[in-house]
């Protein structure tokens, strides 16, 4: 149950894209199509904003999207506003063992 | 309106015991998995353990294996993890989440508010 990997920092200016990744193995992402992405805010619970691979639940802004290819997938938030500036988590289920769950390390996106 | 509510978390002792409860409404809890979902101080996110909606598939972290037990009540629309042996590490906020699928697959769509759990002597 190795963690996904994902960078520990990204930013970007107003307006602009940024693309977070999120890489594992083909045992979790590259072997599923359940790849969620989630927001943290500081002291506050993790929101869902990507589930399997590239859905948006209902009220995510349509400036949120994910893909993925091979182990790798990635989160692009375009149109970058100050409120996006949060910690943000990718995880896949993974065949390890039974109903199992891993977590990217996270990454702290700056809005400049 | 979707709500999972934690209790249970407080300080213990290294080696003791706690459990956990997360108590659930606004959705048909017996259709879908839950899973706890752990938070050290300034740390990521760690996934600790699953169960699905009939409790047929139950799946733990290697770091709490042994030690740990989720179940669930579905009659009772609650969750619960019984930590035994409980290591400094373990001190965390302790989030329940609720599953997008009744297998399980990972993508929690609700998350509560955590219960912290602190181990020290």
């Amino acid at each position: 149950q190795s963690a996904l990997t994902q960078p520990a920092s990204v930013s970007g200016s107003p307006g602009q894209s940024i693309t977070i990744s999120c890489t594992g193995t083909s045992s979790d992402v590259g072997g599923y199509n359940y790849v969620s992405w989630y927001q943290q805010h500081p002291g506050k619970a993790p929101k869902l904003m990507i589930y399997d691979v590239s859905n948006r639940p209902s009220g995510v802004s349509n400036r949120f999207s994910g893909s993925k290819s091979g182990n790798t997938a990635s989160l692009t938030i375009s149109g970058l506003q100050a409120e996006d500036e949060a910690d943000y988590y990718c995880s896949s289920y993974t065949s390890s063992s039974t109903l199992c769950v891993v977590f990217g390390g996270g990454t702290k996106l700056t809005v400049l | 309106e979707v709500q999972l509510v934690e209790s249970g978390g407080g300080l213990v002792q290294p080696g003791r015991s706690l459990r956990l409860s997360c108590a659930a409404s606004g959705f048909t809890f017996d259709d879908y998995a839950m899973h706890w979902v752990r938070q050290a101080p300034g740390k990521g996110l760690e996934w600790v353990s699953g169960i699905s909606w009939n409790s047929g598939s139950i799946g733990y972290a290697d770091s709490v294996k042994g030690r740990f037990t989720i179940s669930r009540d579905n009659a009772k629309n609650s969750l619960y993890l019984q930590m035994n042996s409980l290591r400094a590490e373990d001190t965390a906020l302790y989030y329940c989440a609720k599953d997008n699928y009744g297998s399980g697959r990972g993508d929690f769509d609700y998350w509560g508010q955590g219960t912290l759990v602190t181990v020290s002597s």
